[in-house]
């Protein structure tokens, strides 16, 4: 079963535009993280947020976290083509045995048109 | 690139048949995680290694089974396939087995007919 859902399940934007895409999550997590996956192949990691963070920036993404509400957002600002993938959140929940896994949410598909 | 790898990159096989696929870790990574990534959908923990032990499972059969070297690459197999088990298969490797970025290989996609 999957921990979280992204909202929206696919986002078609123009180059330059921003694209937001928000996670929500069931349980108390350790962190928090955003992974990108280009057509069906490997996950590439873009960034981590641990609990008692509420916001971070890596280059020209920024994920907030609000735990009272069990939700984050993904910003991805001044879009590129090469924006286009499949954006996924997975937690870290607290309590899962020290296995770090990580439980995913079912994904965003970002389309970037030129 | 992660340094993660995995192999092969595809595989057809038919149902009741088994599988064997095999990771090696990033350089330095001692943990090793499997996931499974059906169609349309997000990836699911099958289970970890630490330490050549199994460091915990998900949702899934006993006919997942794995193994961890002493190199810290690792094999996932797979009994009895069923068609159901056609998917991506992910590893993962990390340093340590908590709250750290886990790092991805390519995928092996199974199709099973």
């Amino acid at each position: 079963s999957q921990q979280g859902e992204e909202d929206p399940q696919a986002l078609s934007i123009q180059e330059g535009e921003n694209a937001t895409m928000n996670c929500s999550y069931k349980t108390s997590i350790n962190n928090l993280q955003w992974y990108r996956q280009n057509s069906g192949r490997g996950l590439v990691h873009l960034i981590l947020i641990r609990s008692n963070e509420r916001e971070k920036h890596s280059g020209r993404l920024r994920v907030t976290l609000d735990t009272s509400k069990k939700s984050s957002s993904l910003l991805i600002t001044a879009s590129r083509a090469a924006d286009t993938a499949s954006y996924f959140c997975a937690t870290d929940a607290k309590g899962s045995g020290n296995t770090g896994k990580l439980i995913f949410g079912q994904g965003t598909t970002l389309q970037v048109k030129p | 690139e992660t340094g993660v790898t995995q192999s092969p990159t595809h595989l057809i096989k038919t149902r009741g048949q088994q599988v064997t696929l095999r990771c090696s870790s990033q350089s330095g990574h001692n943990t090793v995680s499997w996931y499974q990534q059906a169609l349309g959908q997000g990836p699911q923990f099958i289970f970890q290694y630490y330490r050549e032990e199994e460091n915990g499972r998900g949702n899934f059969p006993p006919r997942f089974s794995g193994l961890q070297f002493p190199n810290y690459s690792s094999e996932l197999n797979v009994n009895a396939l069923e068609l159901d088990d056609s998917a991506l298969y992910l590893c993962a490797s990390s340093l340590v087995g908590t709250g750290e970025t886990q790092y991805f290989g390519p995928g092996t996609r199974l199709l099973v007919l």
